[in-house]
This record gives C-alpha cells, structure tokens and sequence, in this order.
C-alpha cells in the first residue's frame, strides 16, 4: 500500500499565524483528501486535492481559511490560515490505495496546537 | 440523522471475550465498507474492507455488511489487550465519512 510522509508531526502556534503542512506519497494518486480531527472526535473530510484542479472542499471549510496545494501526482500541502484556538487539532491527509480492498491510507497526522 | 453513526463507547470486554461493535448508514448508494483502528495519539489503520453482503473473516477479525438494512458490524474474537483502541466505521459512496467512533478496553 501507499506509504504518506507528513510533516510537520506537530507544533504549536501563535493566533493569527499560518502553518502549512505538507504530504508527500510514494506514488502517483490522483486524489489526495484533507481531514481534521478535533480532539475527542472522529475525522471530518476537509477537502479533496486533485492535481490540476482547484481543491473541492467540504460544507464549513473554505478556501481562504484552508487553501490547498496540488502541484504534482505525489504531493499536496494544507494551510490552516489566520488560526485561532479553535483549529487546535490533528490534520491528516489520505490516499486511496491503487490495491483494491486496501481501503484508504493515511498520513502520521499534524497535531497542530493554537495558542 | 449522522451519516455514519456507531455505537456509543467506551465497550468493556474481558480477554478472550468477543467484542462487537456496530455501525448504521444513511446513504444506500454506499458501496465500500471499512474498519480502521486508531491508537492514541496515532493515525487510523486500515484493518478490514467489505464491499458485499455477508461475512468476511480475516484472523480473529470477521466484518459483516447487511446493506437492506444498512448495517455492517466488527466481531473482534479472542481479544486481547492490545486490541484496545477507538474502532472506526467509514462508509464510501462519494466520499469516505468516518463514523464517531466507538472506543474498546480489554481487560486482562
């Protein structure tokens, strides 16, 4: 199955900074999907990231607050913009695996707290 | 009504018991099935698909989908302590949405 480094694995971060975290898988995927996971909760689809094409995202999550990059098959970035403590939690991104019945892989997860 | 909905946790089994967590869907058109399990503090893992109704058993892990009453199911036999962990029911039609989660402890 696909194999997703992700980085970084955690920080911490002042209100109204931006942090970016980056995904990089070791083949080529034609979606790639943003999730949240707030403390305590399950995971919330974002956004999906097909290359060439603006990022389609979920009800409740825009663009300006969390944009996207997809600028190859293998790679994908997330914003989380003008934070505030509210976007404290963990962000993962996933692929579906090319194996059928593999399901979907996921990153380690960015633990992202705002203070 | 939640798209992905599981039964409320925490579940308690003894060791060796079977454990069986439950998930129900709102979206019929839903065609892939799946349990993850996720550790504190680390990223869901895949541990069983299920794309047809009936069984599908995998070690001591056995899934079941009843898609007439959009229902699938995780029997986790012979558990052990190292199977304790939050359960994750996702469905995919569009997209995968995860269910809420339902957190298993084995006791030994």
């Amino acid at each position: 199955s696909a194999v997703i480094s992700q980085k970084p694995s955690r920080d911490i971060c002042q209100r109204g900074t931006s942090l970016t975290i980056q995904c990089q898988v070791d083949s080529q995927v034609t979606m790639m999907f943003w999730y949240r996971q707030q403390p305590g909760q399950s995971l919330t689809l974002i956004a999906t990231a097909n290359q060439g094409s603006e990022a389609t995202y979920e009800s409740g999550f825009v663009i300006d607050k969390f944009p996207i990059s997809r600028p190859n098959l293998t790679f994908s970035t997330l914003t989380v913009s003008n934070m505030s403590p509210e976007d404290s939690s963990i962000y993962l991104c996933s692929v579906e695996d090319s194996v059928a019945g593999n399901g979907y892989t996921f990153g380690s997860g960015t633990r992202l707290t705002v203070v | 009504q939640k798209e992905v909905e599981q039964n409320s946790g925490p579940l308690s089994v003894p060791e060796g018991a079977i454990a069986s967590l439950n998930c129900t869907y709102s979206d019929r058109g839903s065609q892939s099935f799946f349990w993850y399990r996720q550790y504190s503090g680390k990223s869901p893992e895949l541990i069983m698909s299920i794309y047809s109704n009936g069984d599908k058993e995998d070690g001591r892990f056995t899934a079941q989908l009843n898609k007439a009453s959009q229902y699938v199911s995780l029997l986790i036999r012979d558990s052990q302590p190292s199977d304790s962990a939050t359960y994750l029911c996702a469905v995919q039609g569009g997209k995968l949405i995860f269910g809420q989660g339902t957190e298993l402890s084995v006791k030994p």
